[in-house]
């Protein structure tokens, strides 16, 4: 079965620094990953995806995120975090064969970002 | 462009009532989604339509039925409300899975806030 995780509930960084926010997949076979946002009170919004080629993949708001298949991992990160990417991320793995499309989703990482 | 438009934003049922809520796109997407929102359990799916005409279980789908109307519109039915039915909904909906266009993104609604007292 697929399944994704993302081992942190909460990450905390200061304005200005890095941020990575962790995800593993179990899939058979090649895996599509996604990685979505939401504010509060909001809807999600996608962020970027990992379908193929380049391992590095980048997104919206200058966010991006390495895939490494010997690892399982697909982690998001920006180089220099701001107050306004204080969200809930979730990382997602879309199912394979004849299941709609259907994403499976993480159990989402509560970022803050302080000044 | 509207996108994913859900009804309604916002509901308290009493236990045992029943409501639907309904879900439109106009990407003429091929699926659409019925997902529940629970603190530190992510969004699990209750339902599904891969095209127009069909409809699958997800992980979550007792007490709960869907239609998928046309190619537009899903509804998610709660016959008899309960409390352990209490989420945020989304609705969401993807493109096509063949073809060139087989990976492109979910895109979702705002969500519907059902509290069940």
């Amino acid at each position: 079965a697929q399944s994704v995780a993302q081992p942190e509930d909460q990450v905390n960084v200061a304005e200005g620094n890095p941020l990575t926010v962790k995800c593993t997949y179990s899939v058979s076979g090649n895996p599509y990953l996604f990685w979505y946002v939401q504010y509060p009170n909001r809807g999600l919004q996608f962020l970027l995806k990992y379908i193929t080629g380049d391992n590095l993949v980048k997104g919206s708001y200058g966010f991006e995120a390495e895939f490494n298949k010997s690892q399982t991992s697909f982690h998001l990160k920006k180089p220099s975090a701001l107050v306004s990417d204080s969200a809930l991320y979730f990382c997602a793995v879309r199912a394979l064969y004849n299941q709609g499309g259907k994403l499976i989703f993480g159990q989402g990482t509560e970022l803050s970002v302080k000044p | 462009n509207a996108g994913v438009t859900q009804t309604p934003k916002f509901q308290v049922l009493k236990t045992g009532q029943s409501m639907t809520l309904q879900c439109a796109q106009d990407m003429n997407h091929n699926s659409m989604y019925w997902y529940r929102q629970d603190p530190g359990m992510g969004l699990r799916l209750i339902y599904y339509s891969a095209s127009e005409g069909t409809t699958d279980k997800g992980e979550v789908p007792n007490g709960y039925n869907v239609s998928r109307l046309n190619k537009r519109e899903f509804s998610l039915r709660l016959e008899s409300a309960a409390p352990s039915q209490t989420s945020v909904y989304f609705c969401a909906s993807s493109g096509p899975t063949e073809g060139r266009l087989r990976h492109t993104e979910a895109f979702f609604g705002q969500g519907t806030r059902l509290t069940v007292v």
